[in-house]
């Protein structure tokens, strides 16, 4: 069955640092998804993404995060300045079509220190 | 705005024995998608089962089957012959199929399921 990727599988980072997290959607896949999951909590929707633009953020898609399709081929997540409340997994997500099989990465786990 | 509420914080079940999970949700939409995702110690969300709201009939898979009541607003999941494989964090999930909607998943807060040897 074809794959989400995300790297890297673990970040690791000092408050206020940016990062950059990145996906690689399964080829021919057109809507694309962050999700992200605090510890012991539920799986939370940050933003979806269609046709090279956002189609939907959720309150937590502050300022301070914007998603990238730079390539054709990568979806990247940055966090400009992070904070310790964004230590949380996040989940990259693909699919073919708006009511088609959502595809979920591994999950990169975010450390904010 | 829909809701996804999972009451059960925590479930156990004897290896073979069969355990049902639930699940409310709350839409003023009348098509939409309801999905069971699984997500075990490595963290990964795996798709268990998916209904769609216009199907009468409930979804099956192999020994994973739903219990769809649209009226009521609940989607239980029943495991049978439960394997030691099946202990997870199971979550419930909607999807709108509204056109023009982004078709994003709302979740539950999700049931732990210990299966005991």
């Amino acid at each position: 069955e074809p794959e989400v990727t995300q790297t890297p599988s673990h970040q690791v980072t000092q408050m206020g640092q940016e990062v950059i997290l990145r996906c690689v959607p399964i080829s021919n896949h057109l809507y694309f998804y962050w999700y992200r999951q605090i510890l012991g909590q539920k799986v939370e929707f940050l933003v979806s993404f269609y046709n090279n633009e956002i189609s939907e953020k959720s309150e937590i898609f502050d300022d301070q995060f914007s998603v990238e399709r730079p390539d054709g081929s990568n979806f990247t997540l940055k966090i400009r300045s992070t904070k310790l409340e964004d230590s949380a997994m996040y989940f990259c997500a693909s699919s073919g079509g708006p009511i088609e099989k959502l595809f979920f990465g591994s999950g990169t786990q975010l450390s904010v220190l | 705005a829909q809701t996804v509420t999972q009451s059960q914080p925590e479930m156990s079940v004897q290896e073979a024995e069969t355990v049902t999970l639930s699940c409310t949700y709350d839409t003023s939409e009348s098509d939409y998608y309801l999905f069971w995702y699984k997500q075990p110690p490595s963290r990964q969300m795996i798709l268990v089962i998916r209904q769609e709201a216009y199907k009468q009939q409930n979804a099956t898979e192999n020994r994973f089957s739903v219990n769809f009541q649209k009226a009521a607003k609940s989607f239980s999941l029943k495991i049978s012959d439960s394997q030691l494989g099946d202990a997870a964090m199971y979550f419930c999930a909607y999807r709108s199929a509204r056109g023009g909607s982004n078709y994003k998943l709302t979740f539950g807060k999700g049931t732990l399921l210990t299966v005991n040897p």
